[in-house]
């Protein structure tokens, strides 16, 4: 069955650290993939996409490419804020599915 | 807008009490989720609705039932729940269900406290 690996947090980090966070998949077919953010008390946003290999999604400063060949969806800031601190969740949705695949989640702070 | 409201935002109940869960979206889509999270784990799928028609049940026990009104509203009555079911319960829609891109909008979620 399809699954999404990430890897063990908590992550802390100070403010303007480069940020990344693995994420590797294994799925049948072409999954779409996502990375969704979480803020303390909060529901799930989701942060970016891609649909297919070698697509990149960005938004907010942060960027994740789909890579097949490793499949991989790696995300990455070049200069995190405190206001970042949040748990991440990478996540894969499986062509014709309607269950999403998640992470564990990786807890992410950034201290000033 | 991609805006999914849930209400209550928390919810204090007995395990004898009979209370709803509300969930609404306003996006056009045409499936709607409900997740469960426990803390410092991913949310769980309990159930989903396509076109209003309940499509996937993960084996979530009885004293939880959905309900589908229309396209926007989706609702989740709770009733003789257990203590370990106190958690996150989030809501979440996306556009045409099963075509593997569309993603998943989620709501701010009800803090669900059985007492």
């Amino acid at each position: 069955g399809d699954s999404v690996t990430q890897m063990e947090g908590p992550v802390t980090l100070s403010e303007e650290a480069f940020l990344t966070i693995n994420c590797t998949y294994t799925a049948t077919g072409y999954p779409s993939l996502f990375w969704y953010v979480q803020y303390p008390g909060e529901g799930l946003q989701l942060l970016l996409k891609a649909t297919k290999a070698d697509d990149k999604g960005s938004n907010k400063g942060f960027e994740a490419t789909y890579r097949k060949e490793t499949t991989s969806f790696h995300l990455e800031k070049g200069s995190v804020q405190v206001s970042d601190s949040a748990v991440y969740f990478c996540a894969l949705l499986n062509f014709g599915n309607e269950k999403l695949t998640f992470g564990t989640g990786t807890r992410l702070t950034i201290i000033p | 807008d991609t805006e999914v409201t849930q209400t209550p935002k928390h919810l204090v109940m007995g395990m004898t009490n009979k209370k709803s869960l509300k969930c609404e979206q306003h996006m056009g889509h045409r499936a709607m989720y409900w997740y469960k999270q426990k803390a410092k784990k991913p949310p769980e799928l309990m159930f989903v609705y396509s076109y209003e028609k309940l499509s996937i049940n993960e084996s979530v026990p009885s004293r939880f039932s959905p309900e589908c009104p229309n396209s926007s509203l989706l609702n989740l009555h709770l009733h003789a729940l257990q203590p370990e079911d106190s958690a996150l319960y989030l809501c979440a829609s996306s556009q045409a269900p099963g075509t593997g891109t569309n993603e998943q909008y989620f709501g701010p979620g009800t803090r669900l406290t059985v007492t």
